[in-house]
């Protein structure tokens, strides 16, 4: 079975600050990791993905098979980073169309 | 930029009734998705399709659900009685491949409520 944790609802930070926000996961085989966000009443879209090691928006997550981790960190905060965060996997199953999401973590910044 | 984009925004519907939420993916895509996302919880995954048919389906996708894509742009998820229970945000996503790492791109959302 596959599964995404997010230990954390609420994350809150002031502005220019660090930010990592946790996401472990469980899954057997070899995952395929996301990040997802949610800007408020925007649609769901996608942050950034382990297979291209990009950096997006200043944002930039490792994926650790040791530690089972993807976790989505960001030197300086910004207001505009303020958001739903979404870790997801996607199994290699030949279906790799599925996506499993964690439970998301509000990152809070303030000045 | 092209969007999935998801009507109604928001459905009210009694009990038993029948519903079916509409989707409109993006045109060169040929992997569709439903999600679904009750309040306070996670996106749960419910069902996918490709070439006029179901790949893959969750556990939560019983004989109540279906899917169709009747004409070739719309992909529609109808529930046949709905319950209590099916009250939540429902979200249709598009990709272009099933190709690990494919980007899926998601609608904004219909919140269903089940009085």
């Amino acid at each position: 079975a596959q599964r995404v944790t997010q230990p954390e609802k609420l994350l809150s930070v002031f502005k220019g600050a660090p930010v990592e926000l946790k996401c472990n996961y469980s899954y057997s085989g070899s995952p395929e990791l996301f990040w997802y966000v949610q800007y408020s009443r925007q649609r769901l879209q996608l942050l950034l993905r382990h297979i291209s090691r990009e950096s997006i928006k200043g944002f930039t997550a490792d994926l650790n098979k040791g530690e089972t981790s993807f976790h989505l960190k960001k030197p300086f905060a910004q207001e505009e980073d303020s958001a739903m965060y979404y870790c997801a996997l996607s199994g290699y199953t030949g279906t790799a169309s599925k996506l499993t999401f964690g439970t998301g973590t509000r990152l809070q910044v303030t000045l | 930029e092209p969007e999935v984009t998801q009507t109604p925004s928001h459905q009210v519907t009694q009990m038993g009734q029948e519903v079916i939420l509409r989707c409109v993916p993006i045109s060169n895509h040929l992997y569709f998705y439903w999600y679904r996302q009750i309040l306070g919880q996670k996106v749960e995954f419910l069902v996918s399709f490709y070439n006029n048919e179901i790949s893959e389906k969750s556990e939560i996708f019983d004989d109540q659900f279906s899917v169709e894509r009747p004409d070739g742009s719309n992909f529609t998820l109808k529930i046949r009685s709905t319950k209590l229970e099916d009250s939540a945000m429902y979200f249709c996503a598009s990709s272009r491949s099933r190709r690990v790492g494919t980007e899926a791109f998601f609608g904004q959302g219909t919140r269903l409520t089940v009085v």
